[in-house]
Parts: structure tokens; sequence; C-alpha cells
């Protein structure tokens, strides 16, 4: 099992709509839960970051996490062909020996269609 | 306030060559962790520094080095270059080690190994 897992994509939405977009992680003491987006060529920039259960807005984004269930997820609503972009899921997960490191999912390709 | 910054943007190297990658974190931050993208994939972790000292390492051979000066700053090497090495490398600071706190990516240096 990886260690954070994305839905692989890739997803298409109609601008306007809402795009759900998912993420499960192993590491059930993790506590630290970011989504970054990332155009094409460029590098990652922050979205969201999310500490406790529950939700989280901003504008146009909202992230969910359920510890429980170990689920991170982030809802975009209008989307706009400008959100067109990979999203990075990254949760603070054990890596090297006791060490605790940001670990990346694959990314989930989102197209907002005209 | 500058983000952080990498150098060089590009580069293009051979096999069996060797390379210095660049990076100054965001002002007050302490943390630099670096990271290797390749096409279709999250950033995958490769280091950790923190008020420099190494506080993680990924699962990466012992080709890959790096090191914080005094300023903060940072730099990856990479010894004997092999075509798989040919990735976006990526550094981000971050105010403490462990993946808590939100990192923030530089623009990148797309290595190419021919």
């Amino acid at each position: 099992q990886k260690e954070v897992e994305q839905n692989s994509g890739p997803l298409s939405v109609p601008e306007g709509a809402i795009a759900s977009l998912n993420c499960t992680y192993s590491d059930r003491v993790s506590q630290s839960f970011f989504w970054y987006r990332q155009y094409s060529g460029k590098s990652p920039e922050l979205i969201m970051s999310i500490y406790s259960n529950g939700d989280k807005e901003d504008g146009r984004f909202t992230a969910q996490l359920n510890k429980a269930s170990q689920y991170v997820s982030l809802l975009i609503r209008d989307s706009q062909p400008s959100d067109s972009a990979t999203y990075l899921c990254a949760v603070n997960i054990v890596s090297s020996g006791s060490a605790r490191q940001l670990t990346f999912g694959s990314g989930t390709q989102l197209t907002v269609l005209p | 306030d500058a983000g952080v910054t990498q150098s060089p943007t590009h580069l293009i190297k051979t096999r069996g060559q060797h390379v210095t990658l660049r990076c100054s974190p965001i002002s007050g931050h302490k943390s630099v962790s670096w990271y290797q993208q390749v096409l279709g994939q999250g950033p995958q972790f490769i280091f950790q520094y923190y008020e420099k000292e190494e506080r993680g390492r990924g699962n990466f051979p012992d080709r890959f080095s790096a090191r914080q000066f005094p300023n903060y700053s940072s730099e990856l090497n990479v010894n004997a270059l092999l075509l798989g090495d040919s990735a976006l490398y990526l550094c981000a600071s971050s105010f403490r080690p462990g993946g808590e706190d939100t990192q923030y990516f530089g623009p990148g240096t797309r290595l190419t190994v021919l």
C-alpha cells in the first residue's frame, strides 16, 4: 500500500461545477495535511493546510479531513478553466527511521472544460 | 518578501558528471527540504536539513548528498549522474522540520542527463 494515495485521474468537470479530489493515507498518527496545486512545468503551490477533523473553507476551496478513516479531500466550487492543474495531496508521515517527513501522492490531474 | 529561490533554472549534464544545485529559503525559515519529481509523479523526499543538521533522508543512493550553511541556504549534490536522475529538483523551506509546518517551494531546477 502506498503511503499517500490519490485518484489517478484524469478528472474532467465542466466550468462552474464542483470538482472533488480524494486522498487516503497510511499513517494513523499523521497530524498535518496539505493540498498543493501544480501547473504544468511549474513548482507546487500551497492551496490549503488542514490539521483538525472536519471542514476548512478558503474561498472556493474546501478541505475535509477524517482522521478515523484516514481520508482527506479537496472540493473546488464553481470550477474555472484556470483551476486546470495537477493537485497534490501531502501528509506528514514517518519516513526514514523515526523522522517524520512530508510525503506526496502521485497527484490528480484536473481539467475544467469551458 | 522574497520566496524560495533556486539556481540554476535548467541544467544539462552527461552521464557520470557531478551536479550542484542551490537553494535559498524564505527569510526566517530554518528548515530546507529537497525533493525529486519525475514526470507524472509527486515529489519524492530526498533530504531535510534544520539548523545545519540533517533531519531526514529519503530512499536515495549515496550519490546524493546535501548540506546547509549558516545562512540556512542549502546545496544538493549528485555524483556519477545516471539517465534516471533527469527530473525536476525542488527545494522547499519551512519554519520547522518534520513536515508539520507548511513547506513553500522554490521554482525548481530542471536537470537533464544525456
